[in-house]
């Protein structure tokens, strides 16, 4: 069964750099099968993608954080890493990491997803 | 960028049929993918590509997209039923993953 446990601070300061992980048990971010993940959900509002990253290093990014964002893949480590730069408080969100195909045209569903981490944003 | 509209809330009795409808564009040409999440929880997976159900997911859970609308219908409905359901589809033209606005299930 695949596991995914997002790990980071629950506490970023305005203007710094939001940085989380998401390790992967009972699977290979190697895999050339699928892609990982971010998301987040503000409170009391819906999930909006952040980026997709594959084990290449390839990434697609959500064009309105576009600038602001860095995705990484470390297969030694079984782990794929997200960075946000310049957070302000429309950051606040819970941050989850899930599983996607390769090939997302063919079908873009997330079959696994991790339990979540609550960033907020504030000084 | 593509929008996936959705009712805010669907309230509805035990043992009776929930139907939560998901729009957009031609959604008809794309694959739909619902997610149920309860407060505090990441989502879960419960519809995939249209109709199909991941393992484990009770067949009460169903799916379905055609006449310009996509649709859950969860049948007789359970306490543990209640939660949030939302739609997804990943847009090929804007090379995104795209969320519905979210239904609240309330069962009365």
């Amino acid at each position: 069964q695949l596991h995914l446990q997002e790990s980071g601070p629950g506490l970023v300061k305005p203007s710094e750099t939001l940085s989380l992980s998401c390790t992967v048990s009972g699977g290979s971010v190697g895999s050339s099968s699928y892609q990982w993940g971010w998301f987040r959900q503000p409170p009391g509002k819906g999930l909006e993608w952040i980026g997709s990253v594959y084990y290449t290093g390839t990434t697609y990014n959500n064009p309105s954080l576009k600038s602001r964002l860095s995705m990484s893949v470390d297969t030694s480590k079984n782990q794929f890493s997200l960075e946000l730069t310049s957070v302000s408080a429309a950051d606040t969100a819970v941050y989850y990491c899930a599983r996607g195909p390769q090939n997302p045209y063919s079908s873009g569903w997330l079959d696994y997803w991790g339990q979540g981490n609550l960033v907020t944003v504030s000084s | 960028s593509y929008v996936l509209t959705q009712p805010p809330s669907v309230s509805v009795a035990p043992g009776q049929t929930a139907r939560i409808t998901c729009g957009g564009d031609n959604i008809g040409r794309k694959s739909v993918h619902w997610y149920q999440q309860k407060p505090g929880q990441a989502p879960v997976m419960v519809v995939y590509d249209d109709t199909d159900r991941p393992s484990g997911i009770p067949e009460r859970f169903s799916g379905s997209n055609f006449g310009g609308t996509a649709t859950l219908t969860i049948t007789r409905v359970e306490a543990g039923d209640e939660a949030d359901y939302h739609c997804q589809v990943w847009d090929g033209s804007s090379v995104a993953y795209v969320f519905g606005t979210g239904t609240r299930v309330t069962v009365l």
